[in-house]
């Protein structure tokens, strides 16, 4: 198994409150992404990671800042928790640069968030 | 922009019974790589199979294959033998380059499956 470790792996919080989620990697892979799952979307890109103080928004970045000091860990922050906020959040990790080649993405066990 | 498409939010199967699950995509890229994963009500995301666009065989992954369609842009799943451990949610994903020469997968809604002894 990848050695991806997500904390913590339940949260409840409350509105407008701030929410740190992290993601440490023991594989040394270059690019770490978050995730956030929710009933009819499947998973959704939030933000992503390829390299140290390399990240860029996905598709629902709205609300969310992260940051990567250091290649094994990539945290991500809600500023002011909101209640569309509530759901599953994973990271995952990939070695590969080589788009024509079988680069899975190795996922964590997933965080489950809500906000009250 | 690239899509994946699940049209069955669920699905039931008979133990020992073959299951097709769907999938369609939506893409201009020549070059493009379709996954399955799976998630077990455990909650974590299981990697199952892998096709290359440009991989001249479906791929095979013990009981599971893919039965690609590139003219119709169809991945489907297809899980022979079902077992009770087959029970979970299925999601089909394609990889979309970003900048970097890093990737993304973007995912379907998934499929449901449950199977039945």
């Amino acid at each position: 198994d990848a050695g991806i470790t997500q904390s913590p792996r339940h949260k409840v919080t409350e509105t407008g409150t701030p929410v740190t989620l992290r993601c440490h990697q023991t594989e040394n892979h270059r690019y770490m992404y978050w995730y956030r799952q929710d009933p009819g979307h499947g998973l959704r890109l939030i933000h992503y990671s390829y390299g140290v103080k390399d990240t860029d928004k996905g598709e629902v970045s709205d609300g969310y800042s992260v940051s990567r000091s250091k290649t094994e860990d990539f945290l991500l922050t809600l500023e002011s928790a909101t209640s569309s906020q509530t759901s599953v959040y994973f990271c995952a990790i990939s070695a590969g640069s080589d788009v024509s080649a079988n680069e899975k993405l190795f996922f964590g066990s997933g965080t489950q968030l809500s906000v009250l | 922009a690239q899509k994946i498409t699940q049209t069955q939010p669920g699905m039931f199967v008979q133990e020992k019974e073959a299951v097709t699950l769907d999938c369609t995509y939506d893409t201009s890229d020549q070059s493009y790589g379709l996954f399955w994963y799976k998630q077990p009500s455990s909650g974590e995301m299981i990697f199952l199979i892998y096709q290359g666009s440009y991989d001249e065989q479906n791929a095979t992954e013990g009981r599971y294959s893919l039965n690609f369609q590139k003219a119709r842009k169809s991945a489907n799943l297809v899980i022979s033998a079902s077992q009770l451990g087959d029970s979970a949610m299925y999601f089909c994903a394609m990889r979309e380059p970003l900048m970097d020469s890093s990737y993304k997968l973007i995912f379907g809604s998934g499929t449901r499956l449950l199977v039945r002894p």
